[in-house]
């Protein structure tokens, strides 16, 4: 079935620097990918959506320049989290939609990326 | 604006009973819905998919149905073993909100041994 990769699984970083995040189709081609972020014992919350070879789409709310998202392949999408404090420690999670028709398709998620800012 | 609730939050059961969670959304104008399982500190794995013609699907000891009309959907899960234990959330496509998933708070489910 497929797959979606997500690393890295967990990273720490100093308050004020930028942290990378990546999420790959292993065997399919993703041209739309979704961000989401997910605090403790709540479900997830749509940061954005992730268009190849286009800008994103953020929801409202949330910082399109703190949050910067590239979707330069059709299997590779990248959230960096620029110049992070720590109320942007989070779990991370990114999606891509899977199936063979325009309308009936699902999602597949990635194991998701734990952000600890110190 | 599409909202979907899970009930209940949490539950507890001993091993071998059934469970049975439960998802009811607003809106019935959806493409599908999808049941997806958490365990902590992990990604989301899809258990099922439900297409909005369906009106349940089967995997294994799993089996959701579906009821548009009444926007509902529920999960079995039959003979629950402790390795089921887990947060299970229910996702609903809705043709207003495009590709978008609308996702519900979640039932975080322990089965004891």
């Amino acid at each position: 079935g497929a797959v979606v990769s997500q690393h890295p699984s967990w990273v720490i970083c100093k308050s004020g620097t930028s942290v990378k995040i990546e999420c790959r189709s292993l065997d399919f081609q993703a041209t739309t990918m979704f961000w989401y972020r997910q605090f403790p014992k709540q479900s997830l919350m749509l940061m954005a959506t992730s268009n190849e070879g286009s800008k994103a789409t953020y929801e409202q709310g949330v910082e399109k320049d703190k949050f910067l998202i590239n979707h330069a392949s059709l299997t590779l999408s990248t959230l960096t989290v620029t110049s992070a404090h720590p109320e942007d420690s989070s779990f991370y999670i990114c999606s891509a939609r899977t199936g063979a028709t325009l309308t009936n398709y699902g999602y597949t998620f990635g194991s998701g990326t734990r952000l600890t800012v110190v | 604006k599409q909202e979907v609730t899970q009930i209940p939050a949490a539950l507890s059961v001993p091993e071998g009973e059934n469970l049975v969670l439960n998802c009811s959304f607003t809106d019935s104008a959806i493409y599908n819905l999808q049941w997806f399982r958490q365990d902590p500190g992990k990604g989301l794995t899809s258990l099922l998919l439900i297409q909005s013609s369906q009106r349940e699907q089967t995997s294994g000891r799993l089996n959701a149905s579906l009821d548009k009309s009444s926007g509902r959907s529920t999960l079995y899960i039959a003979a629950s073993q402790p390795g089921d234990s887990a947060t299970y959330l229910c996702a609903v496509r809705g043709r207003a909100a495009g590709n978008k998933l609308t996702f519900g708070g979640g039932t975080r489910v322990l089965v004891k041994p």
